[in-house]
């Protein structure tokens, strides 16, 4: 079956560093990719979508490429902020089935 | 537009007992779906309703049932209550057939507890 697989973490960044969090996924076909983020104490809001191979979705200043090679969806942002400090999830969907399959989640922590 | 609202937003009971937890979909949107979020376990597909069917179930067992309604909006209930049930439990919504974008809108959740 689908699975996504992502570093749990707990990642801990000083203000302004480069992020990475790692995702890769096991599908058939050709799913669309997308990051959530969950704040403290909210649901789960979408941070950015890809739905075919290369492409890029940014949003806030984060990006991830879908890499189809490779199935790997990596989450990046060059200068993050103590406001970026939240879990976030990768997941896949395959068009028309289901919902989303989730990574069980990066808890990202920026230090001032 | 609202989004997807939940109820309610804590919930507190003891083992043995039933939970009842409503979901009302973003408007225009006929697919509901629930996730368990556990403490370490990250987010478990629970149950999809379309139409007012159920589409599909994941790996729980049958004391998690649910319906949808005419509305589109959505019930989730959960029977003989275990501690391990104690969860966030999220309702996200989205349209069906060529609306789909696939995109899910979550609700904030329904924190149950169980004691």
């Amino acid at each position: 079956g689908d699975s996504v697989t992502q570093m749990e973490g707990p990642v801990t960044l000083s203000e302004e560093a480069f992020l990475t969090i790692n995702c890769t996924y096991t599908a058939t076909g050709y799913p669309s990719l997308f990051w959530y983020v969950q704040y403290p104490g909210e649901g789960l809001q979408l941070l950015l979508k890809a739905t075919k191979a290369d492409d890029k979705g940014s949003n806030k200043g984060f990006e991830a490429t879908y890499r189809k090679e490779t199935t790997s969806f990596h989450l990046e942002k060059g200068s993050v902020q103590v406001s970026d400090s939240a879990v976030y999830f990768c997941a896949l969907r395959r068009g028309g089935a289901d919902g989303l399959t989730f990574g069980k989640g990066t808890h990202l922590i920026i230090q001032p | 537009e609202a989004g997807v609202t939940q109820s309610p937003t804590h919930l507190i009971k003891t083992r043995g007992q039933q939970a009842t937890l409503r979901c009302s979909p973003i408007s225009g949107h006929t697919s509901v779906y629930w996730y368990q979020q556990a403490l370490g376990l990250g987010l478990q597909f629970l149950l999809w309703y379309d139409e007012g069917e159920e589409r599909n179930r994941g790996n729980f067992p049958p004391r998690f049932s649910g319906r949808q309604f005419p509305n589109y909006s959505s019930e989730l209930n959960v029977n003989a209550l275990e501690l391990e049930d104690s969860a966030l439990y999220l309702c996200a919504s989205s349209p069906f057939g060529g609306a789909d974008t696939g995109e899910l809108f979550f609700g904030e959740g329904s924190r149950l507890t169980v004691l």
